[in-house]
């Protein structure tokens, strides 16, 4: 079983709407979950970040978390073309501080 | 603005080539990393240093060896390049929120190896 879990899509949403994306994670005890967008031929940003349960809002951007089915989502409102890139999940595991371990990524589509 | 800065874009060498690639930040982070990256696997930590002279190994680090000996500069070496070493090789350096790593990554750099 793969540490971090991400379905590789393509996630494909009209524009205007809600794009969900999930990530699913191995190590209970991890603290710290990233989202890092990248753009293809680019390398990864980082658009948000959580560590508490529950949710984390970012202008069109809401991060969600729950520790006990150990899952964190990124929803994107009223989705954009621009939005269209790989959102990398990642998590810190729990034995190493310095350690994020990437998801593969999920492509999205946003169609105009 | 943050800067991370890989010294090439696109690299190409012959199998058991001596391969540097350099990395350099201006953020001063403690914390640098080097990263691959391939298709359906996503990015791999290869090394990590988080002080001068202090390394550890990642998740994949046969092949390769790093050095670091100043804050703003982290060094990727393949000792002896061989074709299954052809990827995206990702540098980061990171400062720590108290909840976690924040990572910024340099450009990339593309190897292939003949």
């Amino acid at each position: 079983q793969k540490e971090v879990e991400q379905n590789s899509g393509p996630l494909s949403v009209p524009e205007g709407a809600i794009a969900s994306l999930n990530c699913t994670y191995s190590d209970r005890g991890s603290q710290s979950f990233f989202w890092y967008r990248q753009y293809s031929g680019k390398s990864p940003e980082l658009i948000m970040f959580i560590y508490s349960n529950g949710d984390k809002e970012d202008g069109r951007f809401t991060a969600q978390l729950n520790k006990a089915s150990q899952y964190v989502s990124l929803l994107i409102r009223d989705s954009q073309p621009s939005d269209s890139a790989t959102y990398l999940c990642a998590v810190n595991m729990m034995d190493s501080s310095y350690k994020l371990i990437f998801g593969s990524g999920t492509r999205l589509l946003v169609r105009p | 603005d943050v800067k991370v800065t890989q010294s090439s874009r696109y690299l190409v060498k012959r199998t058991g080539e001596k391969v540097f690639l350099e990395c350099v930040q201006d953020m001063d982070h403690e914390n640098m990393f080097w990263y691959r990256q391939d298709p359906g696997l996503g990015l791999r930590l290869i090394y990590f240093s988080y002080d001068v002279k202090m390394k550890e190994k990642g998740d994949i680090p046969e092949g390769y060896s790093v050095s670091r000996e100043k804050k703003e500069r982290f060094s990727l070496i393949l000792e002896s390049a061989s074709t299954n070493q052809t990827s995206m090789y990702l540098c980061a350096s990171s400062f720590h929120t108290g909840a976690g790593e924040k990572l910024f990554f340099g450009s990339g750099t593309q190897l292939s190896v003949l």
